[in-house]
């Protein structure tokens, strides 16, 4: 069965921190794996992207990782934002038979930057 | 356009309404897709039309009704829903395919109420 693990559930740190988010993935086939930003009541917004032959990509404060061989990713953030409160939500896209795409969701975790 | 715009952003509406929710992209993806999402859960996949066909239907009730009149447009027709359609609604897009999932992008969502 196809299945996206996130750890921790939720995250709280005080601002200026770092984190990191982890995510662990039992998908095939593989495609490629993204990060993505959800604020409350909005649509996800992309980090990052990799396929399986990229370790790491980073978006100015947010660094993604990948091992494929473990298919493990974390997600790891520097110098921590207020506006950086939000569900991070681990997604693996693998394939339809008709060979269209199907994005496999983690169940996301919830950071709460703190003054 | 980087954009995949969605109107309106909030929705009320009672269980005897007929009302349409609508997506707009103009990156060129030939791939769109619904998505359904209740709070703090991840989205679940409703429909993927490639090239303006209905490609997947994820057995979604009939009362879900969706259209896509180019390749631009995406429409979600909704008729005598029930309270517990009460969601997030996004739509998003993707260019071709193969390469896979490159472009994947989310629309910001229309919040649904069914009263």
């Amino acid at each position: 069965k196809n299945q996206v693990e996130q750890s921790p559930q939720s995250l709280i740190i005080l601002e200026g921190k770092n984190c990191t988010l982890q995510c662990n993935y039992t998908v095939s086939p593989f495609s490629n794996l993204r990060w993505y930003k959800q604020d409350t009541g909005r649509g996800p917004v992309s980090l990052t992207i990799m396929t399986f032959s990229e370790n790491t990509k980073s978006n100015g404060r947010y660094t993604a990782t990948l091992d494929a061989d473990t298919k493990q990713s974390s997600l790891h953030i520097t110098a921590s934002q207020l506006s950086d409160s939000a569900s991070y939500i681990c997604v693996v896209t693998t394939q339809f038979s008709g060979g269209y795409n199907k994005l496999i969701f983690g169940a996301g975790t919830r950071l709460a930057v703190h003054p | 356009d980087t954009e995949v715009t969605q109107t309106p952003k909030h929705l009320v509406m009672g269980m005897t309404n007929k009302k349409s929710l609508k997506c707009e992209q103009h990156m060129g993806h030939r791939a769109m897709y619904w998505y359904k999402q209740k709070a703090k859960k991840p989205p679940e996949l409703m429909f993927v039309y490639s090239y303006e066909k209905l490609s997947i239907n994820e057995s979604v009730p009939s009362r879900f009704s969706p259209e896509c009149p180019n390749s631009s447009l995406l429409n979600l027709h909704l008729h005598a829903l029930q309270p517990e359609d009460s969601a997030l609604y996004l739509c998003a897009s993707s260019q071709e395919e193969i390469p896979p999932g490159y472009g994947y992008t989310f629309g910001s969502g229309t919040r649904l109420t069914v009263v």
